[in-house]
C-alpha cells in the first residue's frame, strides 16, 4: 500500500516568490495535516484539514494558505517567501481529525530560500 | 504557546544498553500523548499514541508510559540495537486548539556497535 506521498522533494525559491507544496494521504484517510521543521527543532503545527473544512490553524502569518481537495489531497501555499521560510515541510495523513489518531507522515518537502 | 520538552538531547550507547528519555508536557487539558522514532532520510514512524493515566504501551523491545497528572511520559528501549539509532520525537495533544499536535525537539539516540 502506498503511503503519504509529497511533491517535490526538495525546491529551492528566491525571496518574495509563492510555492506550492503537496501531500496525497493514504487511500481511506480523510485528514491532512502540515507541520513546518526547522533544524533542531520539533515539527511546527500549521494546518489539518477534515473532509475539505479546516480543522486546526497554527501560529503562522496568513502568507500561509492550504486546502484539501475532493479526493483528500491537499496543498500548502506559502506567499511571500522569507529566508524563515526555509524548513521542512511534512504532511500526514490519519483516518479521524481527532488528536488520538495515529498520524502518518510523508518524507516531506525541503524548501530552501534564497 | 504550550511547552513540550524531551530530555536527554542526545544520546549515546554501546548495543545492548537500555536506555529510557522523558516528554514534559502541561498536566492540565490532556487529550493524548504520540511517540514518533524519526531515522534519518526517512519519515517519523508512529511508534505508540497513549491517552489514559496510566497507560503502558509495548512494541518488541520499546516500551512507553504515561503520567498524566504529572505531565511526563518514558520511552524505553531494552537491549539497544544499532538501528535504533534515530530520533525519538513525542508530541502533546491537549490545550484548546482541539485539532492541534505540540511536539518536543526530540532525543537523538545513537547506538554503537
Amino acid at each position: 500500500d502506498a503511503g503519504v506521498t509529497q511533491s517535490p522533494t526538495h525546491l529551492i525559491k528566491t525571496r518574495g516568490q509563492h510555492v506550492t507544496l503537496r501531500c496525497s494521504p493514504i487511500s481511506g484517510h480523510k485528514s491532512v495535516s502540515w507541520y513546518q521543521q526547522v533544524l533542531g527543532q520539533g515539527p511546527q503545527f500549521i494546518f489539518q484539514y477534515y473532509e475539505k473544512e479546516e480543522r486546526g490553524r497554527g501560529n503562522f502569518p496568513d502568507r500561509f494558505s492550504a486546502r484539501q481537495f475532493p479526493n483528500y489531497s491537499s496543498e500548502l501555499n506559502v506567499n511571500a517567501l522569507l529566508l524563515g521560510d526555509s524548513a521542512l515541510y511534512l504532511c500526514a495523513s490519519s483516518g479521524t481529525s481527532g488528536r488520538g489518531s495515529e498520524q502518518y507522515f510523508g518524507p516531506g518537502t525541503r524548501l530552501t530560500v534564497t | 504557546i504550550l511547552n513540550v520538552e524531551q530530555s536527554p538531547q542526545s544520546l549515546h550507547v554501546q548495543e545492548g544498553d537500555s536506555t529510557n528519555f522523558t516528554c514534559s508536557f502541561p498536566s492540565s487539558n490532556f487529550y493524548a500523548l504520540h511517540w514518533y522514532r524519526w531515522e534519518t532520510a526517512k519519515s517519523p514512524e508512529a511508534l505508540f499514541v497513549m491517552t489514559l493515566n496510566g497507560d503502558e504501551k509495548k512494541k518488541g523491545r520499546i516500551s512507553a508510559t504515561l503520567n498524566t497528572k504529572e505531565g511526563y511520559s518514558y520511552l524505553y528501549i531494552k537491549g539497544s540495537q544499532p538501528e535504533d539509532s534515530a530520533t525519538y520525537l513525542c508530541a502533546f495533544g491537549g490545550g484548546y486548539n482541539f485539532n492541534k499536535f505540540y511536539f518536543g525537539s526530540g532525543t537523538k539516540l545513537n547506538v554503537k556497535p
